[in-house]
């Protein structure tokens, strides 16, 4: 079963944070999230294993929380790079494939 | 540079004319995966491989048919290509389960 993003749809000016939740109604091993311009192919963001762990490079990061079966990812102090779609892919328990998100469309301007 | 190659990157062909589409990977990746993505759409999973054992999605017409001669090629196979498959379609790849995908360029398919 698909997992739901929210918001569907952010506008943020430069240097504005963000939270994009996805949230999923199965038990979850996994979390994937990516990131997608216009044209162009996912790019990978960062994984969360079970176990509610919270990871982050620079001004992104990410949380897990598998009692709730939710993640959300954090942008901080946001950049025009950032823009595109993000993401989540949620894996089951005992599968080998993520379930992608409908996507959250991120818009940074000047 | 390891990385995932999908050719062609663009494929025009005509409403029921067979097409294939190819991906490699120099990654040595036991996982395959085969993604359709239509606009303004998440991408969706047509089918993979672990190593050779093929996993086919329940909701995946029986027009597309895949093909894994080896561990570096995969092939999607669209036997009789309808308006309606018209899309970007994604090969990624990935060491196994939880396991970071790659994904390549995408191979943007218009039906005629």
């Amino acid at each position: 079963q698909q997992p739901v993003q929210s918001p569907q749809a952010v506008i943020l000016r430069e240097g504005e944070d963000a939270v994009i939740n996805c949230s999923s109604s199965k038990a979850l091993y996994s979390v994937h999230w990516y990131r997608q311009k216009h044209g162009e192919a996912p790019v990978f963001l960062m994984i969360l294993l079970k176990g509610g762990e919270q990871k982050g490079h620079e001004k992104i990061s990410a949380s897990f929380n598998e009692k709730k079966q939710q993640s959300s990812l954090y942008l901080t102090a946001s950049q025009l790079s950032y823009s595109g779609t993000y993401f989540c892919g949620t894996e089951g328990q005992g599968a080998q494939k993520l379930v992608f998100g409908q996507g959250t469309r991120l818009t940074i301007n000047p | 540079d390891a990385m995932v190659i999908q050719n062609p990157r663009y494929q025009v062909t005509q409403f029921g004319k067979p097409v294939t589409l190819s991906c490699s990977q120099t990654l040595n990746h036991n996982v395959m995966y085969w993604y359709q993505q239509k606009s303004s759409q998440a991408p969706k999973l047509l089918f993979h491989y672990y190593d050779k054992d093929f996993n086919n999605e329940a909701d995946t017409p029986d027009n597309f048919q895949s093909r894994r001669p080896n561990t570096s090629f995969c092939f999607l196979d669209i036997r009789s290509p309808g308006l309606g498959d018209a899309a970007m379609y994604l090969c990624a790849t990935s060491r196994g389960k939880s396991f970071v995908q790659y994904f390549g360029p995408g191979t943007r398919l218009t039906v005629l």
